[in-house]
């Protein structure tokens, strides 16, 4: 079956524009997450949704960062007025009900942005 | 100290040996631990869930030890393939899992 599915795969941008990262979860999962890696280092959460509850926005590091998602699909993240150390690889993940003890998150490709 | 720490390698061991590698954790309360392999420039895949004391598949065994507050991963008679950084991860609050840095693993011939 289809995987956690991300696009672009590949961003470059100019310091200070914004920039759309998109996240197609596996169908059906209800949780969504939303990670971030520098080069070199390990996963940085960002964000997490769940059903139709508030999503816990605890990791954004900044009021550029922003994140939706429609229903139990598709989710967006934006960044406003990328800098330079916003580059990094966005991952996105799903599990099927977010349930600390029994779910798996599922890992898409990842976005990778460069921020010029 | 950081909620999840590892060493981050890398260890460069022949195939065929067996290797291990820890990540302690800051959160005793704690309880659903796992560890995932990340191949370069992928995403990162699960390798492993820990719920308990231990968990053994194949070649790879992880262990928690809730007193000295670690997990453990053990890879034996290792293999090229099993090149890759290791990554291990725990619920932190709610459903949100940390991270740490992972832990470099290079099999040579």
């Amino acid at each position: 079956g289809a995987g956690v599915s991300q696009s672009p795969s590949n961003k470059v941008t100019e310091k200070g524009k914004d920039v759309e990262l998109r996240c197609d979860p596996i169908s059906g999962h209800t949780a969504l997450y939303w990670y971030r890696q520098r080069l070199g280092q390990g996963l940085e959460f960002l964000i997490y949704f769940q059903g139709n509850s508030a999503p816990d926005k605890s990791g954004l590091p900044s009021d550029r960062f922003s994140a939706e998602r429609t229903g139990e699909s598709v989710s967006t993240l934006t960044i406003q007025r990328t800098q330079q150390e916003d580059s990094a690889v966005y991952l996105c993940a799903s599990s099927l009900w977010g349930t600390p003890n029994t779910d798996t998150q599922y890992f898409g490709p990842g976005t990778r942005l460069t921020v010029l | 100290r950081k909620e999840v720490e590892q060493d981050p390698g890398p260890f460069n061991v022949p195939e065929g040996a067996t290797v291990a590698f820890n990540c302690t954790y800051s959160n005793s309360a704690s309880q659903s631990f796992f560890w995932y392999r990340q191949d370069c420039r992928k995403e990162p895949k699960l390798l492993m869930s820990v719920y308990s004391s231990g968990n053994e598949d194949g070649r790879f065994t992880a262990q928690l030890n809730r007193a000295s507050q670690y997990i453990s991963l053990l890879i034996r008679d290792s293999k090229l393939s099993d090149s890759a950084t290791y990554l291990c991860g725990l619920y932190s609050s709610a459903s949100k899992i940390i991270f740490g840095s992972g832990t470099r693993l290079s099999i040579r011939p």
